[in-house]
């Protein structure tokens, strides 16, 4: 079975950091592309980042581009979001979700559960 | 401009059809992609390349494709077919997605 588990969600202070982690598990990890997609509490979802399966390729929504770093441990089969200088509207849900496998074609599917990260004095 | 409008609700009865549209001009160029959300729970895809369906996936879900327009048809729809939709674009390159704003579904 396909899973994702994210972990690593906490209270932070704004300015502060924390780093999200994301366990796969039931796939061949890095043949994926995989992403994070957060939603601030009654929002909907925004797109954060994603990073191909070698590392090599990785795109950032404007919104965190300078302050997010996406990256992958493929031994591990572990996905990672370290988040600096976070402010008051990055508290949010953050979801890792493996990309489809089809060029042209870029769905998410599974999601893992998602974990809260909350910025707050 | 890189961004996808979709109602931000839409209400029908048990049995009716409800069809919720995404308009955007990532769609004339890229793939459109339905995500069902439950409440408190994490999103799910109903529908993949405008109009393909995953096997697990009732077959009263369908999608259509016209232009920069992607529009999702639940027919019959059923009390737990309540929740939040949400369609799912990408720029040319596919690298950067973008989401829709989220329509909520409510059954009456």
């Amino acid at each position: 079975e396909v899973q994702l588990v994210e972990s690593g969600g906490d209270l932070v202070k704004p300015g502060g950091s924390v780093t999200l982690s994301c366990a796969a598990s039931g796939f061949t990890f890095d043949s994926y592309y995989m992403d994070w997609v957060r939603q601030a509490p009654g929002k909907g979802l925004e797109w954060v980042s994603c990073i191909s399966g070698s590392s090599s390729h990785k795109y950032y929504a404007n919104s965190v581009k300078g302050r997010f770093t996406i990256f992958r441990d493929n031994a591990k089969k572990s996905l990672y979001l370290q988040m600096n200088s976070l402010r008051v509207d990055d508290t949010a849900v953050y979801y890792c979700a493996r990309e489809s496998a089809e060029a042209d074609a870029d769905w998410l599917d599974p999601w893992g559960p998602g974990t809260l990260v909350t910025v707050s004095s | 401009s890189f961004e996808l409008t979709q109602p931000p609700s839409v209400s029908v009865s048990p049995g009716q059809t409800a069809r919720i549209s995404c308009s955007g001009d990532p769609l004339s160029k890229q793939y459109g992609f339905w995500y069902q959300q439950k409440s408190g729970r994490a999103p799910i895809v109903i529908l993949y390349k405008d109009t393909e369906r995953p096997s697990h996936i009732p077959a009263r879900f369908s999608g259509a494709s016209s232009g920069t327009t992607v529009t999702l048809t639940i027919s019959g729809v059923q009390a737990e077919d309540e929740a939040d939709y949400y369609c799912q674009s990408a720029d040319s390159s596919g690298n950067y997605k973008i989401f829709g704003g989220g329509t909520k579904l409510t059954v009456l």
